[in-house]
């Protein structure tokens, strides 16, 4: 069975620091990916990145960075220098292919309050 | 594209009526999803379809939640009747099996349903 965990309930820091949310997922496939999803206050669900199972580089994307980890089955979300309008819940979810097609497994998500 | 659309926004009903939740996937996306998202259990998938027909329904929690997914570009979910237990964002999610945002999920804007 697939599982997501992110230890992290809630999380505040204040703006312009760094902060890192951490994802430990769990899968027997070999072959899976890895998602990172933004719920802002208003509700909706924003993809933020996807990392395929073979694809082990690390990526950055502005203020935003991924560090995914075979090894330690992890793929933390790292922001730098926050700011206000990075406040909101985020996912790390997991996806196989199982005997069906698919299967999307979410993890319970972290909900980041950035102070200004 | 439009995005995943999901209609009505908002609902408010009594016990015991009959809802019906809409949603209208992204056009040529061959999967789609229904979640539910509560405070305490989080984002959970209740039922998939893959080409139209439903994969997966382990997740809806009774018989008073049903799916449909009469053609392509629709797809219903009913709670009849409803209990206030059922108050939730219930989000659609299409997604594609091809091309470039291959196994991204595509989530709609969700609706809120409160059960008096």
């Amino acid at each position: 069975a697939q599982k997501v965990t992110q230890a992290q309930t809630e999380i505040s820091v204040v703006e312009k620091e760094d902060v890192t949310l951490d994802c430990v997922y769990e899968t027997r496939d070999t072959t899976y990916y890895l998602f990172w999803y933004k719920q802002p206050p208003s509700g909706e669900l924003v993809f933020l990145i996807r990392r395929n199972s073979f694809d082990e580089q690390n990526e950055i994307s502005g203020r935003y960075s991924w560090n995914f980890q075979k090894s330690t089955s992890s793929f933390n979300f790292t922001i730098t220098a926050s700011q206000v309008v990075d406040s909101a819940v985020y996912f790390c979810a997991l996806s196989v292919r199982d005997n069906y097609g698919q299967n999307f497994v979410f993890g319970p998500g972290t909900r980041l309050s950035v102070l200004p | 594209d439009a995005g995943v659309i999901q209609s009505p926004r908002h609902e408010v009903t009594e016990m015991g009526q009959e809802v019906t939740l809409r949603c209208k996937p992204i056009s040529g996306h061959d999967y789609l999803f229904w979640y539910r998202q509560t405070m305490m259990r989080g984002l959970e998938l209740l039922i998939y379809f893959n080409n139209n027909v439903p994969i997966d329904d382990s997740g809806m929690p009774e018989d008073r939640f049903s799916a449909k997914m009469p053609n392509a570009s629709f797809s219903t979910l009913k709670i009849q009747p409803s209990e206030p237990r059922d108050s939730a964002v219930y989000f659609c999610a299409s997604k594609s099996t091809s091309g470039s945002s291959y196994n991204e999920q595509f989530f709609g804007p969700g609706t809120r349903l409160t059960v008096l």
